[in-house]
Formats: C-alpha cells, sequence, structure tokens
C-alpha cells in the first residue's frame, strides 16, 4: 500500500520560499501524478497543483506566479516550491497520489498526513 | 468562496442516515463533471470516499455512498457510527474557472 509522507520546515519568514519534500513508498511514483493540496487553519482545501510522471505540471491559476512543482523518480519524491510567502501561506500542506480518468477530474486516492507550515518573522 | 455549496454541519444520532450535499452549477456540476468525496480526521491522512460520482474505492464500507443529479450530488452515510465523526468535501473541476475546486467542508456529528 502507497504511502506518502511531507517533510520540511514548519515555519518560513514572510517573503521566502516554502520548500516541502513529499516521499513515496510502498509502489510506483510512475503512471500517476502528484498534487500538493493546503488548507489555512480553520478554512477549506485548496489546490495548489500538479506534476505528471513524465514531469508535465499544471497549477492552481492564482498561485501560478509562486509555485513549482518537480519530480525526482529515482528517489521517489515530488518536491513544492512555493515563493514570497505572506501569512496568508500559513496552512496544513498535503501531498496527493492523483489518479487522472478522463474525461473527469482527476481524483486523489492516497495523501500524506500533512505538514503544518506556518509563515511569520 | 467556493463555487461549490455545502452544509457547514450535519447531525444524526448513531444508526441513523445522514446526507451531505454539493451544490453547483452549470460550469461544474451541471456541466457533467464528476464529483468526488473525501472525508477528513484530525490527525490522519483525508480518506477517498467516492470517486466519479459514485464508486468506492476498496476499502471503503458501504455505508457510504454517491450520487448526482442535475447541479448537485450527494454523499449518503447510512449507519451513522462515532468514527465517521469528520469533515467531508466534495470536489469537482470548474470550467469558468478553469481548475479543480473543492466544496467548503461538512462536519458531521454523531448525536
Amino acid at each position: 500500500q502507497v504511502q506518502l509522507q511531507e517533510s520540511g520546515p514548519g515555519l518560513v519568514k514572510p517573503s521566502e520560499t516554502l520548500s516541502l519534500t513529499c516521499t513515496v513508498s510502498g509502489g510506483s511514483i510512475g503512471d500517476y501524478y502528484w498534487t500538493w493540496i493546503r488548507q489555512p487553519p480553520g478554512r477549506g482545501l485548496e489546490r495548489i497543483g500538479y506534476i505528471s510522471y513524465t514531469g508535465s505540471t499544471n497549477y492552481n491559476p492564482s498561485l501560478k506566479s509562486r509555485v513549482t512543482i518537480s519530480l525526482d523518480t529515482s528517489r521517489k519524491q515530488v518536491f513544492l516550491r512555493l515563493t514570497s510567502v505572506t501569512a496568508a501561506d500559513t496552512a496544513v500542506y498535503y501531498c496527493a497520489r492523483t489518479s487522472v480518468s478522463p474525461p473527469g477530474p482527476p481524483y486523489f486516492d492516497s495523501w500524506g498526513q500533512g505538514t503544518l507550515v506556518t509563515v511569520s518573522s | 468562496q467556493s463555487v461549490l455549496t455545502q452544509p457547514p454541519s450535519v447531525s444524526g444520532a448513531p444508526g441513523q442516515r445522514v446526507t451531505i450535499s454539493c451544490t453547483g452549477s452549470s460550469s461544474n456540476i451541471g456541466a457533467g463533471y464528476d464529483v468526488h468525496w473525501y472525508q477528513l480526521l484530525p490527525g490522519t491522512a483525508p480518506k477517498l470516499l467516492i470517486y466519479g460520482n459514485i464508486n468506492r474505492p476498496s476499502g471503503v464500507p458501504d455505508r457510504f455512498s454517491g450520487s448526482k443529479s442535475g447541479t448537485s450530488a450527494s454523499l449518503a452515510i447510512a449507519g451513522l457510527r462515532a468514527e465517521d465523526e469528520a469533515d467531508y468535501y466534495c470536489q469537482s473541476y470548474d470550467s469558468s474557472l478553469r481548475d479543480y475546486v473543492f466544496g467548503p467542508g461538512t462536519k458531521v456529528t454523531a448525536l
């Protein structure tokens, strides 16, 4: 059974860059897409973006200018980079394995437990 | 503010059937895009409950069922249990936003 584990700094200063890693175990990183999702405190879920196993990406239009998602298939890791962060970027960040079945929207069939990132000086 | 609407909370006695609605519009659910449902329990990894409107992944109890009609979808929990107390989110695609969208979430409480 696939397991996902997010890791990275829990505290980032305003205007700096948030960097997280999702490590995949117990399953292949190929044949799936990989999505980053976040949940600000007391609020709902927001899709950040996804990357395919071939490296193509799709980002939330509202975050597109600040987001980069990348992949290291040999290490089975997915990376998130979010630049110029503000307090509004404080959230629990999740990594999710994504199944794509056109024409329907993708769905997230396995998730990590999430990691809280706080943006504060 | 989400383009999908869910009730903030739903409650029921143990053993009862509760239903969570997810209401959209002609640019998302009404346009024929599938709806998926997730369960979020504090401190645990979120869980996919329903995909493609009505399909249950293996391991999800058949107490959970999904449906879709017109511009709305629903998640039903039959025989509510204390362990079902969680937040539930619907998800679809919106052609106006050109993005994948989540509902605001519904908190389910077993009385």
